[in-house]
């Protein structure tokens, strides 16, 4: 599978815990995007690599959210002491940076669910 | 106001049946659009993207309106396969986040 891919794929945590969350992108695709959805509402963009630099993150990316991308390859989203209202579907995509640069591609998510 | 806007449905038509989804965003400066189908508890997945001049592909048509910033697609010949959500999607930035309205829900019924 050349796809997108994400671990795990569902996630029970209780509130205060800490869980990290990973993604690997299309092997050739050099953009990396973290998203995050809630029943009801269309993916929100959380934060943005470019092979290994963190170009951009939302305001939405509290401090209790990091993400890293150490060698421009997978990347892994961090979140401590969770709440409730962390409980989402976390998703990834990649892209390229040359052609359809703008078509991002999405993993399968990782679900959280914070009791 | 969000920054893009759909109906949110549901649709429900037959098939065979031709449905049509808008869009409107409020960035003028986004430069790249879509529509992205997600089904339930899915990852959304690319549809098609939106050119300038219209395009199709297939039985689906997307249309872009720059001046009145309005998106449009069109599904004809609707399939039982087609039941799913459909987001609209704009791009915002230098950095190409993708913005998502919050979908029109279809449900197509024999």
């Amino acid at each position: 599978d050349t796809g997108v891919s994400q671990n795990p794929r569902h996630k029970i945590t209780k509130r205060g815990q800490n869980v990290t969350f990973r993604c690997d992108p299309i092997s050739e695709h050099n953009r990396l995007y973290w998203y995050r959805q809630t029943l009801g509402q269309g993916p929100e963009f959380l934060t943005y690599f470019q092979n290994e630099a963190q170009l951009e993150k939302s305001r939405l990316l509290s401090d209790r959210f990091s993400a890293e991308r150490p060698k421009g390859s997978f990347s892994t989203l961090e979140i401590q002491r969770t709440e409730q209202g962390d409980s989402a579907m976390y998703l990834c995509a990649s892209s390229t940076s040359g052609g359809s640069s703008y078509e991002q591609y999405f993993g399968p998510g990782t679900r959280l669910t914070v009791t | 106001r969000k920054e893009v806007e759909q109906d949110p449905g549901p649709f429900n038509v037959p098939e065979g049946a031709t449905v049509a989804f808008n869009c409107t965003y409020s960035n003028s400066a986004s430069q790249s659009f879509f529509w992205y189908r997600q089904d339930c508890r899915k990852e959304p997945k690319l549809l098609m993207s939106v050119y300038s001049s219209g395009n199709e592909d297939g039985r689906f048509t997307a249309q872009l309106n720059r001046a009145s910033q309005y998106i449009s697609l069109l599904i004809r010949d609707s399939k039982l396969s087609d039941s799913a959500t459909y987001l609209c999607v704009v791009n915002s930035g230098g950095y190409n986040k993708l913005i998502f309205g919050a979908g029109t829900r279809l449900a197509v019924h024999p």
